[in-house]
């Protein structure tokens, strides 16, 4: 199995309050992607990274930010958290120099924003 | 929005049978993945094509790719309880970003 993972797994907060996840890798994969998964949506690019400090928007990326400083961790944050941004978060890492290559992904993360 | 569409949306068959998800896209792509999540979990990769590909085996998988009518199909030979799982088909273009369907729900039913 591929060397990531996500903190935390469960997370409950209120609406309004900000919210980090967190995606670690043991594998020193140059790219790295934030997904959501909600149903009837399948899984939604949210941001993704491809080297430290390179970072680029995905499909849904509106109300989040993230952050890469080093090569194994990349963040992302909810600045403020709203109801629709409850959902599982997904981390994934691809191989090698490549885009092309495939996904190796985290446990998820469950967010929950009452 | 979503690239690839999965169909059918949920499949039940019995031990033993074939399972067959189709996955359908709109724009040109460099390759097309399958992935596998059981419920509450990751997604695991199962396969990957090319678009210079047209048929791939892995195992009981049987991936076809049809450019012409930008749809692939995945097959699972022989299916077990074990493959009860949703199965996503996930397309990258020119960017090589995988997007993803909604995906298949899979019940084997022993």
């Amino acid at each position: 199995d591929a060397g990531i993972t996500q903190s935390p797994r469960h997370k409950v907060t209120e609406t309004g309050t900000p919210v980090t996840l967190r995606c670690h890798q043991t594998e020193n994969h140059r790219y790295m992607y934030w997904y959501r998964q909600d149903p009837g949506h399948g899984l939604r690019l949210i941001h993704y990274s491809y080297g430290v400090k390179d970072t680029d928007k995905g499909e849904v990326s509106d109300g989040y930010s993230v952050s890469r400083s080093k090569t194994e961790d990349f963040l992302l944050t909810l600045e403020s958290a709203t109801s629709s941004q409850t959902s599982v978060y997904f981390c994934a890492i691809s191989e090698a120099d490549s885009h092309s290559g495939e996904l190796f992904f985290g446990e998820g993360s469950r967010l929950t924003v009452l | 929005s979503q690239q690839g569409e999965e169909d059918p949306q949920a499949l039940s068959i019995q031990e033993g049978e074939n399972a067959t998800m189709n996955c359908s896209y709109k724009t040109s792509i460099n390759n097309l993945q399958w992935y596998r999540q059981n419920s509450g979990r990751g997604l695991v990769h199962l396969i990957l094509i090319r678009s210079n590909e047209r048929e791939k085996h892995s195992g009981r998988l049987r991936v076809t790719l049809d450019t012409s009518k930008k749809s692939s199909s995945l097959l699972i030979t022989a299916s077990r309880a074990a493959d009860t799982a949703s199965y996503f088909c996930a397309t990258a273009g020119g960017s090589y970003i995988p997007t993803f369907g909604r995906g298949t729900s899979l019940i084997v039913h022993p």
